[in-house]
């Protein structure tokens, strides 16, 4: 089946450090991944939508220099979050879509836990 | 995309089938309906999908109501695996268009108990 992995699985950085947190879809191409941010105890909330060759597409109220996305090809997209602060800290999850697939479906990663101290 | 009204939490007992309902009461006639669960520190794992008509696969069953406004989940033999936060999800999509963004609402953590 459609594996999307994500590395590193968790992160403890600095505050003032920036943080790349990549997304890789293993057995298939993906032409729009998406970024997913999860606080504890709450749900997840789409952060931006990525296509592969073009710039991303942030939600409303996400701020695209901090978090920036990287889609260079049809199986990695990159999330680097610049100058992470400790209310960044967080479950971040990306998922991708397979539209090739019977069903083209979302497939998620593992998520990658960042704690910035 | 319509929203969905879950309870947020429920228990099911070892062995029986857990049903799950969602309400999507402002559905239209182009949004499927997607369920998606999560375990914990887990990412989201799907389940299913559907427009109108019943859905069944190796995971669960899908009943849609016949007025779409409504429907439920249904794990026929709960395991204790599967205790997770499942998400109802409806969606404008199409055979070829299902890639699209979900918006996730708060979800029902099912508990599975033995």
């Amino acid at each position: 089946g459609a594996v999307v992995s994500q590395h590193p699985s968790w992160v403890i950085c600095k505050s003032g450090t920036s943080v790349k947190i990549e997304c890789r879809s293993l057995d298939f191409q993906a032409t729009t991944m998406f970024w997913y941010r999860q606080f504890p105890k709450q749900s997840l909330m789409l952060m931006a939508t990525s296509n592969e060759g073009s710039k991303a597409t942030y939600e409303q109220g996400v701020e695209k220099d901090k978090f920036l996305i990287n889609h260079a090809s049809l199986t990695l997209s990159t999330l680097t979050v610049t100058s992470a602060h400790p209310e960044d800290s967080s479950f971040y999850i990306c998922s991708a879509s397979d539209l090739a697939g019977a069903n083209n479906e979302q497939f998620f990663g593992p998520g990658t836990r960042l704690t910035v101290l | 995309d319509a929203k969905t009204t879950q309870p947020p939490s429920m228990d099911c007992a070892e062995g029986r089938a857990a049903n799950l309902p969602c309400n999507h009461s402002t559905i239209s006639g182009n949004e499927y309906v997607y369920w998606y669960r999560q375990i914990h520190s887990q990412g989201p794992q799907y389940i299913i999908h559907g427009l109108k008509n019943n859905e069944t696969n190796e995971m669960a069953s899908l009943i849609i109501t016949e007025d779409r406004k409504s429907s439920t989940l249904i794990l026929p033999h709960a395991t204790l695996r599967d205790t997770a936060v499942y998400y109802c999800i409806v969606r404008v999509g199409s055979r070829y268009n299902q890639g699209g963004k979900l918006i996730f609402g708060q979800g029902t953590e099912l508990s599975v108990k033995p």
